[in-house]
């Protein structure tokens, strides 16, 4: 199996743009989709982003995913901050293989 | 409207065994897998399985395979998650997650409110 890893913290003001990143160990990041969720503190997850950059039903088009094979890697971009962004952020995708989910560690998004 | 509810807290001591259920409505319920995940206090999350509601086919990660079951009720839309003999360690959020069936490329579109296990002596 291989692994997903996220910076464990990011932080920027409102208005502003981040980037969480999400890296893959082994094998390429373009070969299975990657997947992004959003868990609000005391709440369950939520799906944002499907099949890399497809961005859920009610989710605002501020929320981007992409793929960037260079770096084997997986991006969720948010534009425009709100306090409302604030939470913590997952990255999903599976191994073809042995068909096991694997989840990245996790991202805590400060809005400050 | 797609809902899954959990079931509730549960409160347990060491050695003791345990279900959680999580029931599906507003869809039709085998044509999604139900997936089970587990987030320890201030982690994140661990993916314990999956069934397919439609035949019972489970798939285990590793490190949990042996130590729990996944099981189903078609008739009345609810899986299941057990443990034989609970330990400290178990103590968590568990989550279920419903995943259409074409493949495991699909995303887990909706998640149930989550059950907290406390496992103390």
């Amino acid at each position: 199996n291989f692994m997903l890893t996220q910076p464990h913290s990011v932080s920027e003001s409102p208005g502003k743009t981040v980037t969480i990143s999400c890296t893959r160990s082994s094998g390429s990041i373009a070969s299975n989709y990657v997947h992004w969720y959003q868990q609000r503190p005391g709440s369950a997850p939520s799906i944002v982003i499907y099949e890399d950059n497809k961005r859920s039903s009610g989710v605002p088009d501020r929320f981007s995913g992409s793929i960037d094979s260079s770096s084997n890697s997986a991006a969720l971009t948010i534009s425009g901050l709100t306090t409302e962004d604030e939470a913590d952020y997952y990255c999903q995708s599976y191994d073809i293989s042995s068909l096991f989910v694997v989840f990245g560690g996790g991202t805590k998004l400060t809005v400050l | 409207e797609v809902q899954l509810v959990q079931s509730g807290v549960a409160v347990k001591k060491p050695g003791e065994s345990l279900r959680i259920s999580c029931e599906g409505s507003g869809y039709s319920f085998s044509s999604y897998w139900i997936n089970w995940l587990r987030q320890r206090p201030g982690k994140g999350l661990e993916w314990l399985g999956r069934i397919d509601p439609s035949d019972s086919d489970t798939k285990y990660t590793p490190s949990f395979k042996g130590h729990v079951t996944i099981s189903v009720d078609k008739s009345i839309s609810t899986a299941y998650v057990q443990w034989s003999s609970l330990k400290a360690s178990d103590t968590a959020m568990y989550y279920c997650a419903r995943q259409y069936n074409s493949g495991p490329h699909t995303d887990f579109d909706y998640w149930g409110q989550g059950t907290l296990v406390t496992v103390s002596s």
